[in-house]
């Protein structure tokens, strides 16, 4: 166990339809990241939340939106869902704005599916 | 777009035999590496890291190398065991304090280990 929670672990879902992840960083962690995993892209970058801020944007798409709380977890919402939006979405937190020495801790993902 | 790549997709070894795994970076800013192994139907787990400032960095079983010069990473791993059988990926960031940005990863190489 990473310390990293996320739930659900798989999902499935239609197209057009709007999903929320869920992660619970690491305790102690303040960084939130979250990454995309596909087949054909590999493992991307999404944003990141510090503390409660977003810090970092990456690869995101504008159907895609993200927030932490005031508790420290975070919500990724996936909204008017496509088939290409099935992949693992993962999300790794930190301790402090950036890395430490023994790097991003990852949760285990979820597993989205849109049919 | 800079990014980060692997030499090789898949690398099969004999078990007790030592693996090297190899990554090329073309973001000559990169200051922080990190090699994640991930196994089926888990997050990425953290193996080892370095920064720019070092050339070579040992763990357990484990050695990564770093040379700046020609922007290449290698993870070597030791009496390689049944359970190192994973995909690994190499992964950089040009922000060693602030960790914004998030990591950019390879493409991941597949070790398999045989009998």
């Amino acid at each position: 166990d990473s310390g990293v929670t996320q739930t659900p672990k798989h999902l499935i879902t239609a197209t057009g339809q709007r999903v929320t992840l869920r992660c619970s960083p690491r305790s102690g962690d303040l960084s939130v990241y979250w990454y995309q995993q596909s087949l054909d892209q590999g493992l991307q970058f999404l944003i990141q939340y510090y503390n409660g801020e977003e810090r970092a944007k990456g690869n995101i798409l504008e159907r895609f939106s993200a927030q932490q709380f005031p508790d420290l977890h975070s919500e990724l919402n996936l909204s008017s869902l496509e088939l290409g939006d099935s992949a693992l979405y993962f999300c790794a937190s930190t301790g402090t704005g950036g890395h430490r020495l023994e790097g991003y801790t990852f949760g285990s993902g979820t597993r989205l599916t849109v049919v | 777009g800079e990014s980060v790549g692997l030499h090789l997709p898949t690398l099969s070894v004999q078990e007790g035999d030592n693996s090297i795994i190899n990554c090329a970076y073309s973001n000559s800013a990169s200051d922080y590496f990190i090699w994640y192994k991930q196994e089926s139907g888990k997050g990425p787990q953290f193996i080892i890291d370095i920064r720019s400032n070092m050339d070579k960095r040992q763990g357990q079983r484990v050695t990564v190398l770093l040379n700046k010069t020609v922007k290449h990473l290698s993870l070597q791993i030791a009496a390689t065991q049944p359970g190192d059988s994973a995909v690994y990926f190499c992964a950089e960031s040009p922000d060693s304090g602030g960790g914004a940005d998030g990591l950019t990863f390879g493409k991941g190489t597949h070790l398999i280990i045989q009998p």
